[in-house]
């Protein structure tokens, strides 16, 4: 069966402070990849997905960045953290289009 | 913009009674639709996936999908404390599109 692994679970970092968070799918090949943000209180926003290897498409344009080098992984990065990049960071896989996206445990992220 | 529309509650059922949870979408031709439970502080989990016209019942979830009227139901049977979380509505609009765009959440309250 696939399960999908993310981490840290929990993240506190200062203003400025770059940032990377990772992961990754077990089980599957070639997933579909997302990444989503929650806001305290708020609805789920999708930041970036995946079809493929080195393949991103971006939603929203902010300082957040994400990269795929390998099938199974999947990096959110940012270079510097600004106070309204706090949330809750959720990694999501799919075996297809109109299939269901299954999510990780999510990283908690305070930004100082 | 396509939407999904949810009623943001809270619902207060009494245990024992059926929770009755609505959404409706803006795009007639929408093919995919599921419904999330996330507990406070956790991640998504999938408890249904539904694509054709009717119903569909797993345990005491039925989900009910009317494509004419735009709306799709999630019915909860014999409701339990536990089951008290915020639901959520999700839909992928079909052909190539790899997103599911999600409701912002129905809070489900379960009174012991």
């Amino acid at each position: 069966s696939q399960t999908i692994h993310q981490w840290p679970a929990t993240l506190v970092q200062p203003v400025g402070s770059p940032l990377s968070l990772e992961c990754t799918v077990e089980g599957t090949s070639n997933p579909n990849l997302y990444w989503y943000r929650q806001a305290a209180g708020r609805g789920l926003q999708l930041l970036f997905y995946s079809v493929g290897i080195g393949q991103i498409s971006s939603e929203v344009p902010q300082n957040l960045s994400a990269s795929r080098p390998q099938d199974r992984q999947f990096i959110l990065s940012s270079k510097k953290l600004l106070l309204s990049d706090s949330g809750f960071y959720l990694c999501a896989w799919s075996l297809s289009p109109n299939q269901p996206q299954h999510f990780g445990d999510g990283t908690r992220l305070s930004i100082l | 913009q396509k939407e999904v529309e949810q009623n943001s509650g809270p619902l207060s059922v009494p245990e024992g009674a059926i929770a009755s949870l609505n959404c409706t979408y803006s795009d007639r031709v929408s093919q995919s639709f599921f419904w999330y439970r996330q507990y406070s502080g956790k991640s998504p989990e999938l408890i249904m996936s539904i694509y054709s016209n009717g119903d569909k019942e797993d345990g005491r979830f039925t989900a009910q999908l009317n494509k004419a009227s735009q709306y799709v139901s999630l019915l909860i049977r014999d409701s339990q404390p536990s089951d008290s979380a915020t639901y959520l509505c999700a839909v992928n609009w079909g052909g190539s599109n790899y997103k599911l765009t999600f409701g912002k959440g129905t809070l489900l309250t379960v009174n012991p």
